[in-house]
Order: C-alpha cells, then structure tokens, then sequence
C-alpha cells in the first residue's frame, strides 16, 4: 500500500507557484520521499527526491516539515507543459530493496 | 541517446492469446521493473529483476511471466490466464551504484484485448 496521501487534483494559473502537498505521517527515519510526474499517456519522469534537508534542481524544490510528517513540491513558475499527475513516494535510500509505490497521485491542472 | 525502448507503443490481442512486450535499455542498469497501470489509477508492480537470470513477483504477478537473460532486456508475456489484460504497461529501470536510485521509465506499451 502506498504510504503517502494527496489531494486527487489542483489547479494553478500559468506562471504562478504550484504547491503539491504530500502527507507521509508513518515515514520512518530511513525513509526518502521521492517525486514523480506523468504527463498523459507517457511514462512517469523523475523530479527530485529528499531526506530531510530541503532540496532543489532545475525543476522544482522540495520542503520536507521538520517532522518529516509531509511534505510540499513547489514548481516555481508553472507552465502549461506542467499538466500531469504528480506521485508522491517515500521509500528507503537509494540501494535499499524496497520497491516503488505509486499511488493515485495529484492531478495538476494548469491554466492559461 | 541512453534510454529505454518499449516495443510496441499500441497492440491489440484476441481474447485467449498470449502477447509479449519488448522492453530493452541502454543505460547499463541491474535492475528492471513491469508496471501496470488502469485508468484513473496509478501505478501497480508486475514483476520485477534485480541481476541477470533472477527476477521476483511484484503485487499482480498473475497471468504475466518475464524472462532476464539479458542485462538490457526484460520481456514480460501476458498469458491467456491474465483476466483483464487491456490496461497501460510501463518497464523501468534503475542503477544500484548512483546515489539517487531512480527510476528511469519507458514510454509505456497500450495493450488492448479485442
């Protein structure tokens, strides 16, 4: 079972921030949060994955609460080629065996 | 360019038919993986490998079987046995050696049972 919960759809105007929330309140201190989008009908597309530390890369910032209880992916100027579902997924470090979970995700909608 | 190569994009398959979708990548990876994913849904686990000649059942194995004889090709059968075959299949990989461990998908195999 999937370990994360979002809301199933968000809209957010062109250019403008988009904030993905992501509750994960049984994360356990091994335990990454990893993102991923999928634009329709293409197979999902990494975007980042954190700890606990903050991160960011050329697509987005990832702010983990200080209880890492959740989680927020921010697209800072979303573009209308930012329409997809976003996954949410924690799983342990990058050579653990776990496998990954996808869930339903986030619908982002962006509109002109 | 590296990547992962799903062949083919779109099949159609008669009820009690046995089809095989190709999946073969490039990027050197250990690990490979199969996916199911229904509309409105995310993504469900098949079958997956983690080294040449060994691979494990994921949540849905039933009615599918895979094969790793090769490092870069990990085919997956959908049998006669699998109830409801049409739906969306996705192969990935993943190297064990980066410190990220994503995984890097294709573009997804649409299988639809006439």
């Amino acid at each position: 079972d999937a370990k994360t919960t979002q809301p199933p759809s968000m809209d957010c105007a062109e250019g403008r921030a988009a904030n993905l929330p992501c509750n994960h309140s049984t994360i356990s201190g091994n335990e990454y949060v990893y993102w991923y989008r999928q634009i329709h009908s293409q197979g999902p597309q990494y975007i980042i994955h954190g700890l606990k530390n903050n991160e960011t890369n050329e697509m987005a910032s990832l702010i983990i609460t200080e209880d890492r209880k959740s989680s927020t992916l921010i697209l800072p100027h979303a573009t209308l080629r930012d329409t997809a579902v976003y996954y949410c997924i924690v799983r342990g470090g990058p050579n653990y065996g776990q496998n990954f979970v996808f869930g339903p995700g986030t619908r982002l909608s962006v509109l002109p | 360019d590296g990547g992962i190569t799903q062949s083919p994009k779109y099949l159609f398959r008669k009820e009690g038919q046995n089809v095989t979708l190709s999946c073969e990548q490039n990027l050197n990876h250990d690990a490979m993986y199969w996916y199911r994913q229904d509309p409105g849904q995310g993504l469900r686990l098949i079958y997956y490998s983690q080294i040449v000649n060994d691979f494990q059942k994921g949540d849905i194995a039933e009615g599918y079987s895979v094969s790793r004889e090769k490092k870069e090709s990990f085919p997956l059968t959908v049998t006669s046995a699998q109830k409801n075959p049409t739906a969306f299949y996705l192969c990935a990989s993943r190297s064990g050696q980066t410190n990220t461990g994503e995984l890097f998908f294709g573009e997804g195999s649409r299988l639809t049972v006439l």
